[in-house]
C-alpha cells in the first residue's frame, strides 16, 4: 500500500525566512503534485511533477521530484503572509491491475503553515 | 472556461438517510474521481469513473456508489448515513492518461446529526 509522508506537519515561519516542506513517499511513482487549501476551500493545484529530476518554480514557491529517493521538496523563499495555508503533496501511481488510468492520487498529512510578521 | 462544479456546497442530513452529489467536470476534461476529506485530513480517494465505468475504488465500503453520465458529469451516491460521514466531498476531474493537472472543485460539505 502506497504512504505519503510529509514533515513538517506544522510550520510556523517569520515573513522574509525560507524554509523546505518534505514529502516521501513508498512506492516507485513518477506523478505527483502540490497543492494548496485554504481554510473552507478546495484544493488549488500549485505543481505537477512528472519526472525524476523535474523542478518547477512559480513565484516565491518552487518544487522538486527525485523518484529514485521517492522524496518531492517545497521550497518557500522569503515567506509573506499570504502563503499562510496547508499544503498537500500527492502522489499518482498507474495501478498494477485492474485500473486504467492515473489519477488515484494519495495525500499526505498535509503541512500547515503559518507566516508571522 | 469553466471549472470542476459540484452541487450542493452545503448539506444536512440524518443518520440513515441518503444522499446525492453532483460534479460536472472541467471542460475537456472525461474522467471524474471523487475524494472524502475529514477535518483535518488529507483527501481520502472514493472512486473513479470513465466512460461511465467505475475504474478504480480505494477503500471504501459499497453504502459509497456512484454513476458518470454521457456527458462526462457524474454523482456520488452515499446510503445508510453514518456520523463519520460527515466531511468535505470533493471532485477531481482530469483527462485520462494524460499527464495534466488535476483540478478540484469547491467541494460539498456533508454534515450527518
Amino acid at each position: 500500500e502506497l504512504k505519503v509522508e510529509q514533515n513538517p506537519l506544522f510550520l510556523s515561519m517569520q515573513e522574509g525566512k525560507n524554509y523546505t516542506i518534505y514529502c516521501n513517499y513508498s512506492t516507485t511513482s513518477d506523478r505527483l503534485y502540490w497543492y494548496r487549501q485554504d481554510p473552507g476551500k478546495s484544493l488549488e493545484s500549485l505543481f505537477v511533477l512528472l519526472s525524476n529530476g523535474a523542478v518547477k518554480q512559480e513565484g516565491r514557491l518552487m518544487a522538486s521530484l527525485d523518484t529514485k529517493a521517492r522524496l518531492s521538496t517545497l521550497h518557500i523563499t522569503a515567506a509573506v503572509h499570504d502563503l499562510s495555508a496547508t499544503y498537500f503533496c500527492a502522489v499518482d501511481m498507474f495501478p498494477n491491475a485492474g485500473g486504467t488510468s492515473y489519477g488515484k492520487l494519495t495525500f499526505g498529512q498535509g503541512t500547515i503553515l503559518t507566516v508571522h510578521p | 472556461d469553466a471549472g470542476v462544479t459540484q452541487s450542493p456546497t452545503h448539506l444536512i442530513k440524518t443518520r440513515g438517510q441518503q444522499v446525492t452529489l453532483r460534479c460536472s467536470p472541467k471542460s475537456g476534461h472525461d474522467t471524474v474521481s471523487w475524494y472524502q476529506q475529514a477535518l483535518g485530513q488529507g483527501p481520502q480517494f472514493i472512486f473513479q469513473y470513465y466512460e461511465e465505468e467505475e475504474r478504480q475504488r480505494g477503500n471504501f465500503p459499497d453504502r459509497f456508489s456512484g454513476h458518470q453520465f454521457p456527458n462526462y458529469s457524474s454523482e456520488l451516491n452515499v446510503n445508510a448515513l453514518l456520523l463519520g460521514d460527515s466531511a468535505l466531498y470533493l471532485c477531481a476531474s482530469s483527462f485520462r492518461g494524460s499527464g495534466n493537472t488535476i483540478y478540484f472543485g469547491e467541494g460539498s460539505w456533508l454534515t450527518v446529526v
